[in-house]
């Protein structure tokens, strides 16, 4: 059963340290998203990438956030100093490269900057 | 610009009872358009999805949406709804690298 892995799923830290969260695309899949998601803002695009290059990452605060896909297997979103405003739950997502722009979604990482 | 809207954001039914979820876009040419449901604490799923051909597309769990051009909408139904419905549910649209979600429904089942 092929699916989205994110971890931590979980991360609590204090304001100003480093978070990365991680996301291994569904085998296959040569495009991935990262959303976020909290109740004031609904569900946010931060980037997008496509055969690992990023295609879209106008929604991400480029001061602090930076996602890369270092091979295929893998992509991380970091956050550098996070502050409490990132506290969400931060949701990767892959697909193919076909018409019907379909995306399976992650579990989501609950992040919570104290 | 693109957009798409979901105007009910809380949408409470009786279990047994029918459903209706409303989503409007605002795009210049027919989008790819689709249905998701997020149960709390979960990532979203895939309920159903339209491209092309029949307007009226079934989905998982016993959904259902209808595509019309004239009025720009793909509204998700269900003629009886369970208690496990209760969810999020999000509409969406796709188009070339675009893609754009709805602000969702959240809809509560009363026994």
């Amino acid at each position: 059963d092929a699916r989205v892995t994110q971890t931590p799923r979980h991360k609590v830290t204090e304001m100003g340290q480093e978070v990365t969260m991680r996301c291994q695309p569904i085998l296959g899949h040569n495009t991935v998203f990262w959303y976020r998601q909290t109740m004031m803002q609904g569900l946010e695009l931060l980037a997008y990438f496509r055969n690992r290059a990023p295609l879209d990452d106008s929604g991400m605060p480029k001061d602090r956030f930076s996602a890369e896909m270092p091979d295929a297997t893998l992509a991380t979103l970091k956050i550098q100093p996070s502050e409490p405003r990132d506290s969400a739950v931060y949701f990767c997502a892959s697909g193919l490269v076909l018409a019907d722009n379909e995306q399976f979604f992650g579990p989501g990482t609950r992040l919570t900057v104290l | 610009a693109q957009s798409v809207t979901q105007p009910d954001i809380h949408i409470t039914v009786s279990e047994g009872a029918s459903l209706e979820l409303r989503c409007n876009y605002s795009y210049g040419a027919t989008p790819y358009l689709f249905w998701y449901v997020q149960s709390p604490g979960q990532g979203l799923q895939l309920l159903l999805k339209y491209f092309s051909g029949d307007t009226l597309v079934q989905g998982i769990k016993g959904f259902e949406a209808e595509f019309k051009r004239s009025q720009s909408s793909f509204n998700l139904r269900k003629p009886s709804v369970h208690w496990s419905d209760a969810a999020e549910y999000f509409c969406a649209v796709g188009f070339g690298n675009q893609f754009y979600f709805g602000t969702g429904t959240s809809l509560t089942v009363i026994p």
